[in-house]
């Protein structure tokens, strides 16, 4: 079966732009969470969404927000870009319900740099 | 407050050998679950091996075995006959578990392995 699709995988933009990422989940995957991985802070959980309601959020400031659609896929969206928001963000889905092993898959992530 | 913590920054090791990677974390939460991925220089997370806080044997899959040590609050990946195509950044991640199949997970700042030949 398909995998967790990223797009775009690279992105330039500039400070005080906005941006949207897209993630499309495994089929039949409810849950979709969204890290942040930069070489200072590492990976980072910025939220989930499952069945299109935020489930969980991160510390991040309000320039930094999601959803999810009915078909589970999900966008993120930085607003006012700055130069620290240079990372690799990778989306993450899984069935999203039951305990255990509930194994998050992830996507090959999308690279954006800011200049 | 949840902290995952690896504290080898790098490790290189001679193709064949056995290679362990520490992690240790912390949690007052009595369900948790703990995670190892491997991320190659492509950037793409990839699942290798799970515990949860209950399990009452330690987890393998394959070439991989987690060394869970609950009362010291370590979960060490056991990487058994290390191949060229180990060389990768890997994380530690642990979940805890207030609600079911709600999914967030605490990285450890990862140990890049070399294997060399």
């Amino acid at each position: 079966k398909a995998g967790v699709t990223q797009t775009p995988r690279y992105l330039i933009k500039t400070r005080g732009q906005q941006v949207t990422l897209s993630c499309s989940p495994i089929s039949g995957h409810r849950s979709v969470s969204w890290y942040q991985q930069t070489p200072g802070q590492g990976l980072q959980f910025l939220f989930e969404y499952f069945s299109e309601t935020q489930r969980n959020k991160g510390n991040f400031p309000g320039r930094f927000s999601g959803r999810q659609f009915s078909n589970s896929r999900s966008e993120m969206n930085v607003s006012t870009l700055e130069l620290g928001d240079s990372a690799l963000y990778l989306c993450a889905s899984s069935t999203g319900v039951g305990s255990g092993a509930n194994v998050l898959t992830f996507g090959a992530g999308s690279r954006l740099t800011v200049l | 407050a949840q902290k995952i913590t690896q504290t080898q920054p790098g490790m290189f090791v001679q193709e064949k050998e056995a290679v362990t990677l520490d992690c240790t974390y912390d949690t007052s939460d009595p369900s948790y679950g703990l995670f190892w991925y491997k991320q190659p220089s492509s950037g793409e997370m990839i699942f290798l091996i799970y515990q949860g806080s209950y399990d009452q044997q330690n987890a393998t899959e394959g070439r991989y075995s987690l060394n869970f040590q609950k009362a010291r609050k370590s979960a060490n990946l056991v990487i058994s006959a290390s191949q060229l195509g180990d060389s990768a950044m890997y994380f530690c991640a642990m979940r805890e578990d207030p609600i079911q199949g709600a999914q967030k997970l605490v990285f450890g700042q990862g140990t890049r392995l070399t294997i060399n030949p």
